[in-house]
C-alpha cells in the first residue's frame, strides 16, 4: 500500500508558466513533508518542506501548500524555467515513535519545462 | 547547505563478490544515516536506518546479512553488498541528518550505480 502518491508520472509546461506538482498521502501520522528534485543518476536535492502546523511555505519561486483535511500537498513553481526540468519527489515523515526522520517517498513526477 | 558525499559513484563487480559504498557527511555530524535503493522509474525505497554507534534497523524484506551497514563514526556510514548478484544491480543512495542540519531536513548523497555482471 503506497502511503505517498504522486499520481501524475509526468508534467509538461511552458517556460514562464506555473508548474503545479501534486502529492497525496494516506497516513494521518505524517506531519512533515518535503519536496526533492532529482536528476538522472544523481541523489535528490532538497527543495522545500512544510510542517503540518502550516498550510503554506514559500521560498523564492517554490511554494508548497498543504491541505491536511484532504491529505494533499502541492508544489508550485513560478515562473517555471527549463532548468527546473527534473523528477520531483514528494516525501513525508511522522515525528512520533522516534522515527521522525524516516521518509516515505512518492514515485516522482517528471517535470519538463519547454523553452 | 549540508553536504553528503558518496563513493564510488559507479562500480561494476563480478557476481559473487562484495562491494562497499561509502557515505560521508562533509560539514555536519550525521547522527542518523539512511540507505535507499532505486530501480528504474521507481521510487526511492528505504533499506535501512543507522544511528551512529548502533546496529542498523532494516526495513521489512531487506536482508541484513546481505546488505551490511556500518555507521562507525558521525561522518561515515558504509553499505557493503555481500555476494552480489545481478539482481542487486541498482542505484544506491544514502542520506543523512543530524547536528548542523536545519530542522528535519535530510540531505542526500549523489548516489552510487552498482552493476553486477
Amino acid at each position: 500500500d503506497q502511503q505517498v502518491k504522486q499520481n501524475s508520472p509526468s508534467l509538461s509546461v511552458q517556460e514562464g508558466r506555473i508548474s503545479i506538482l501534486n502529492c497525496d498521502y494516506t497516513n494521518s501520522m505524517f506531519d512533515y513533508f518535503l519536496w526533492y528534485k532529482k536528476y538522472p543518476a544523481e541523489g535528490p536535492t532538497f527543495l522545500i518542506s512544510i510542517s503540518s502546523i502550516k498550510d503554506k511555505n514559500e521560498d523564492g519561486r517554490f511554494t508548497v501548500f498543504l491541505n491536511k483535511s484532504a491529505k494533499h500537498l502541492s508544489l508550485h513553481i513560478v515562473p517555471s524555467q527549463p532548468g527546473d526540468s527534473a523528477v520531483y519527489f514528494c516525501a513525508a515523515s511522522a515525528s512520533s515513535g522516534g522515527s521522525n526522520y524516516k521518509l516515505t517517498f512518492g514515485k516522482g513526477t517528471l517535470l519538463t519545462v519547454n523553452p | 547547505g549540508a553536504v553528503v558525499s558518496q563513493h564510488p559513484s559507479r562500480v561494476i563487480c563480478k557476481s559473487g563478490t562484495s562491494v562497499k559504498i561509502e557515505c560521508r557527511s562533509l560539514d555536519f555530524q550525521a547522527t542518523t544515516m539512511f540507505w535507499y535503493r532505486q530501480f528504474p522509474k521507481q521510487s526511492l525505497m528505504l533499506m535501512a536506518t543507522s544511528n551512529e554507534g548502533s546496529k542498523a534497523t532494516y526495513e521489512q524484506g531487506v536482508e541484513k546479512d546481505k546488505f551490511l551497514i556500518n555507521h562507525a563514526s558521525l561522518t561515515l556510514s558504509t553499505l557493503t553488498v555481500t555476494s552480489a548478484h545481478p539482481e542487486d544491480s541498482s542505484f544506491y543512495i544514502c542520506s543523512a541528518t543530524g547536528q548542523g542540519t536545519a530542522g528535519n531536513t535530510i540531505y542526500f548523497g549523489e548516489g552510487s550505480w552498482l552493476t553486477v555482471v
